[in-house]
């Protein structure tokens, strides 16, 4: 089976641009989560998809960052307008059953954002 | 909150070495612990886990037990190669929706 995709995988725009991040999960996996690392720091959570609804959207850090998943498909996260602190790692997974205990989750490579 | 611990790296052997990677945890209630790993790359991929008090996940040589006394879960490897140079992250969970908690992560560079 396909695994997690994220694109772009590397994305370098100046402060106050905009950018949109894309993830596809795997097919039938209605568990979607948006994590990020910055600066080699930990991964920290984002936000939690259950289908199209939000879950949990408490790592959300402003509301400078919108998700959205249409359709309970494959999700987007825009950052407008992007700061310098947005830089980092972006990553998505996915998971089977909501808790991850059991299957775990699969996560894709992940988008590099630099914000200069 | 909860919190996850894990030792700074980078962390720098030969290979056929012994593998230490100390993680510690701060949580309510009896998470389930993990470990999460990251070659050049590619993506986080699960290496072990472990859902309760004295369970021992294993997986590709790599060790680690839960021990609640303690609240830790080291990684352990007795022999490591060149391949094994990647990204470690510990994690763990503990609410019903899955949200993992990770660490800062621990690089390890085995060098031939």
């Amino acid at each position: 089976e396909a695994g997690v995709t994220q694109f772009p995988s590397h994305s370098v725009i100046e402060k106050g641009q905009t950018v949109t991040l894309r993830c596809d999960p795997i097919s039938g996996h209605d568990n979607l989560y948006w994590y990020r690392r910055v600066m080699g720091k930990e991964i920290k959570f984002l936000l939690h998809f259950v289908k199209e609804s939000k879950q949990d959207e408490s790592g959300m850090p402003n509301n400078r960052f919108l998700a959205e998943r249409t359709g309970g498909t494959y999700s987007t996260l825009k950052v407008q307008p992007a700061e310098l602190e947005d830089s980092g790692v972006y990553f998505c997974a996915s998971s089977q059953d909501r808790s991850g205990a059991s299957y775990g989750y699969t996560f894709g490579s992940g988008t590099r954002l630099t914000v200069v | 909150g909860n919190s996850v611990t894990q030792m700074e790296g980078p962390v720098t052997l030969s290979e056929e070495a012994f593998l230490t990677i100390n993680c510690t945890y701060t949580a309510t209630g009896y998470p389930s612990l993990f470990w999460y790993v990251q070659y050049p790359g590619e993506g986080l991929q699960l290496l072990l886990k472990a859902t309760k008090a004295d369970d021992k996940g294993s997986n590709k040589g790599f060790e680690a037990t839960y021990r609640k006394e303690t609240t830790s879960f080291h990684l352990e490897k007795g022999s490591v190669q060149v391949s094994d140079s990647a990204v470690y992250f510990c994690a763990l969970i503990t609410d019903s929706w899955g949200k993992l908690q990770f660490g800062a992560g621990t690089q390890v560079v085995v060098t031939p």
